[in-house]
């Protein structure tokens, strides 16, 4: 497709679940980034990618997320024992390169439900 | 932490009205990006500044990069219905590297 492809739009699931939300990226783009954005809250940084490798994960909140990319195109969050404080739109972005700060191009996120 | 603080959080006006909208930070960095964003939808960008004290015009549209690189304001000029959104300032520091910060945004509202 034309732009930054998120699956799934919408995912409810109970407390302590595994979940897994998809993005596929801009073709041709080689950095990947993903956010969380909470109800009337900017982005926040999670991770970033340039390539096949996890550049800046700095904005990871803990050990129960892991972002992979692993052919350097498609990337999957996952977060391991959800809680209710996970529930927030997860966006994924892609640039042309990370090594400079270019235009982000956002899907349309996952909205991730946390009962 | 670099910090944004957008103001104000929210706005209401009439069509035809101007506005002008703030992002602060004690941070300095190296460029600065506005972002509009709609229901259900993700950012999209509208400009990026680099140069302390440059404007940028985008039709109705004038954003200004402070001459500290700490601030930046987005000015609206008779706005329109289409304008109702969020307005997202999004910084890059100059140790962060491509990393953007992103300040909470100013719901805007342009009622007819």
């Amino acid at each position: 497709g034309a732009g930054v492809s998120q699956t799934p739009s919408n995912k409810v699931t109970e407390k302590g679940k595994y979940v897994e939300l998809r993005c596929d990226p801009i073709s041709g783009h080689t950095a990947l980034y993903w956010y969380r954005q909470s109800l009337g809250q900017g982005p926040e940084f999670l991770i970033y990618f340039q390539g096949t490798g996890a550049a800046d994960d700095s904005g990871l909140p803990n050990d129960r997320f892991f972002a992979v990319r692993p052919e350097g195109s498609v990337s999957t969050l996952k977060i391991q024992r959800t809680e209710r404080g996970d529930s927030a739109v997860y966006l994924c972005a892609s640039s042309m390169d990370s090594r400079r700060t270019g235009e982000l191009f956002f899907g349309e996120g996952s909205r991730l439900t946390v009962l | 932490t670099q910090l944004l603080e957008q103001s104000p959080q929210f706005l209401s006006i009439q069509e035809g009205e101007n506005l002008t909208v703030y992002c602060n930070s004690s941070s300095v960095f190296s460029s600065l990006q506005w972002y509009r964003q709609e229901p259900g939808e993700g950012p999209v960008l509208l400009v990026t500044v680099v140069t302390g004290g440059e404007v940028k015009k985008l039709k109705r549209l004038t954003f200004q990069f402070g001459d500290a690189r700490k601030d930046s304001s987005l000015h609206i000029t008779a706005a329109q219905p289409g304008d109702t959104g969020l307005y997202l300032c999004a910084g890059a520091g100059e140790t962060s590297g491509s990393r953007l910060t992103f300040g909470e945004g100013t719901q805007l509202t342009v009622n007819p």
